[in-house]
């Protein structure tokens, strides 16, 4: 049962360069999110997803990207990366949309950008 | 603006005695609350929650008050163990966030249980 999966775990880029983050759950979950967390400022909400097709921006979306053409996956594109994007980043995905059941969290990808 | 705040860092408690951990809030919109336990190299696991039509919810050790007059919430460990040691995250919604899909966090607490 693996849940949310985040890959890659480390990533080292250089300011301009692209990367994907992928996130995959295998839950069936209607609802998927990616939040980055940084020091003294708990996690913050990038992108959300509430199914195939349909993305919306969340607190913190400038300078990424992100699709969702299937229900179990919704990678994270930075275009162009820059140092203020390092960070940890998080997806997350629940069952349904609406409701109030809790958030399941894959274990993050740690982003340094030199 | 922060709205979700978790003022204390960090927190040491001896093992077997409670821990208090304590999260404000402003937005007044907010209706649904929870706590996230994390481990180093881990992603936050969810812990318990509460609605604010209550102002207590019990899970085994874990219990959560929400004084809503105040805008606080606080987590109460009782007993703590060792295992409890991770950083506790609090989390705010509303039901106009996506229908609480949207999770607005605090800086998060350090537990330290000593044996």
């Amino acid at each position: 049962n693996a849940g949310v999966t985040q890959t890659p775990k480390f990533q080292v880029l250089k300011t301009g360069q692209s990367m994907t983050l992928q996130c995959a759950q295998d839950m069936n979950h209607e609802y998927m999110s990616w939040y980055r967390q940084d020091p003294g400022m708990g996690l913050r909400l990038i992108h959300y997803s509430v199914g195939a097709g349909i993305t919306d921006q969340g607190e913190v979306p400038n300078g990424y990207n992100v699709s969702r053409s299937t229900t179990e996956d919704f990678p994270l594109r930075l275009l162009s990366a820059a140092p203020s994007q390092t960070s940890v980043y998080f997806c997350a995905s629940r069952a349904e949309v609406w409701g109030n059941q809790p958030q399941h969290f894959g274990d993050g990808t740690r982003l340094s950008i030199l | 603006d922060q709205q979700v705040k978790q003022n204390s860092p960090s927190l040491s408690v001896q093992e077997g005695r409670i821990s208090i951990l304590n999260c404000d809030y402003t937005n007044s919109m907010f209706d649904y609350f929870l706590w996230y336990k994390k481990y180093p190299a881990e992603g936050p696991t969810f812990l318990i929650s509460i609605s604010s039509i209550k102002d207590k919810n019990e899970d085994g050790r874990f219990t959560v008050f929400l004084n809503k007059s105040a805008k606080h919430l606080s987590l109460h460990i009782v007993p703590s163990q060792p295992g409890d040691s991770a950083v506790y995250f609090c989390a705010a919604s509303a039901v106009v966030n996506v229908g609480y899909g949207k999770l607005t966090f605090g800086q998060g607490t350090i537990l330290t249980v000593h044996p």
